[in-house]
């Protein structure tokens, strides 16, 4: 079984442009959270979908959003992107979430210039 | 908003050595999952708590979650350098419809062979 992708492993932007990063799921699950990982700040949750419905949302600005699609598979995007958005960008899939282990990806190595 | 805090930062121990890493929330949890992070990996998952008082063993891991199912422990035996790593908490609230984890900001141990 596949695990959880994303694409791209890396991405290089200048403040004020946007990105957008992709997440597979494990085949068969069925919740996507989002984490952004930075030095000292350990994983904090942006959101998590479940069957194309949000049902979480952390404490991040407006310009972090996300949506999932029909077949699970997620994408976030990151507008007027800023420094402080450089992070490791985490993708983690379970079959329901509420009391099951996450999978992560490898993740997204977002630097901002 | 539901907050886990966890101790120490840091730790550095000699080959051989015990470690403990403990973990703190806001709020009682409905279960308390433990990840572990290899340097330039990705969070692992490790085990999950869910009953007041529990313990499990894995190998030379011992983990504990707190009657109050407000606190959490790691604890390591015998150190080895293959432990190295971030070791992170991650619970989630007791409260109905939460689906959120939210992560400790972990303890990077290091093993001085």
């Amino acid at each position: 079984k596949a695990g959880v992708t994303q694409t791209p492993r890396y991405l290089i932007k200048t403040r004020g442009q946007q990105v957008t990063l992709s997440c597979s799921p494990i085949s068969g699950h069925r919740s996507v959270s989002w984490y952004q990982q930075t030095p000292g700040q350990g994983l904090q949750f942006l959101f998590e979908y479940f069957s194309e419905t949000q049902r979480n949302k952390g404490n991040f600005p407006g310009r972090f959003s996300g949506r999932q699609f029909s077949n699970s598979r997620s994408e976030m995007n990151v507008s007027t992107l800023e420094l402080g958005d450089s992070a490791l960008y985490l993708c983690a899939s379970s079959f329901n979430s509420k009391n099951e282990k996450l999978f992560f990806g490898s993740g997204t190595q977002l630097s901002v210039l | 908003g539901q907050q886990v805090m966890q101790i120490p930062q840091y730790q550095h121990v000699q080959e051989g050595e015990d470690f403990t890493t403990y973990c703190n929330s806001s709020t009682t949890l409905s279960n308390i999952q433990w990840y572990k992070q290899r340097p330039g990996g990705h969070p692992v998952f490790l085990i999950q708590l869910v009953k007041s008082g529990e313990v499990k063993k894995q190998k030379r891991l011992t983990f504990q979650f707190g009657e109050a199912k407000k606190n959490s422990s790691l604890h390591i035996t015998a150190t080895q350098t293959t432990d190295v790593g971030t070791y992170f908490c991650a619970g989630r609230d007791s409260g109905a419809g939460s689906y959120q984890l939210t992560f400790g900001k972990g303890t990077k141990l290091s093993v001085i062979p």
